[in-house]
């Protein structure tokens, strides 16, 4: 089945201790992305990346890190996590980046729960 | 640069009477436009799609929206409501330029359909 996973799904953790939330699609996609989702807000995009080894920043990018080393993987890594990222997080994948009328379809995954304390 | 919004938070109807989700959007080139669904506790789920084919665009489950590029809007529209329609609305742009694979969402809408 095509899809896109995160891991964990829920995570409560403390200010200060790094984490990492997995995301990994199988879908031989290009394009991926992570938004943040926080209410009254919609969804910001915080980082994305158009192909390996290459990323680039989104609206909202501070304190947030990512890698892409695999076509498959993009993990979003919280060095020294706050309060005010505790929001809703999703990864997101398209075949190509696109834009404007070639933008591609962006396929989303279930969601990461993440409260810092 | 690109910006979307959605006139209405909050959007309550009662079942079998029509839904309109109104959304305006604002872009520097010829834009792609999306609606995207997301029940409670759900992840996100595209609707429908325009990419300059056809002003009026048909989704899944009965919705449509149609692009009116002198009005900047792409409002969604559904003729009957259903119970199983309740949840948060996104209208999504992508626009040309530089912004690669860049989508700016807008607020969002709650839908509420009362029996």
């Amino acid at each position: 089945e095509a899809q896109v996973t995160q891991n964990p799904r829920y995570l409560i953790t403390v200010t200060g201790k790094k984490l990492t939330v997995t995301c990994s699609q199988n879908m031989n996609h290009e394009y991926m992305s992570w938004y943040r989702q926080d209410p009254g807000l919609g969804l910001r995009q915080i980082y994305y990346s158009m192909n390996v080894e290459v990323t680039d920043k989104g609206d909202v990018p501070e304190g947030y890190k990512v890698s892409r080393k695999e076509k498959r993987n993009f993990p979003l890594i919280l060095e020294s996590p706050s309060p005010n990222q505790t929001s809703l997080y999703f990864c997101a994948s398209s075949l190509r980046p696109g834009r404007g009328f070639s933008t591609d379809t962006q396929y989303f995954g279930p969601g990461t729960r993440l409260t810092v304390l | 640069a690109q910006s979307v919004t959605q006139l209405d938070s909050h959007v309550s109807v009662s079942e079998g009477t029509p839904v309109l989700l109104r959304c305006n959007y604002s872009s520097s080139y010829s834009p792609s436009l999306f609606w995207y669904v997301q029940h409670p506790n759900k992840g996100l789920q595209l609707l429908l799609k325009y990419t300059s084919a056809a002003t009026l665009v048909k989704g899944i489950n009965g919705f449509e929206a149609e692009f009116k590029k002198s009005e900047t809007s792409f409002h969604l529209t559904k003729p009957s409501a259903h119970m199983s329609d309740a949840a948060e609305y996104f209208c999504v742009v992508s626009a040309g330029g530089t912004s690669y694979g860049k989508l700016t969402f807008g607020q969002g809408t709650i839908l509420t359909v009362h029996p």
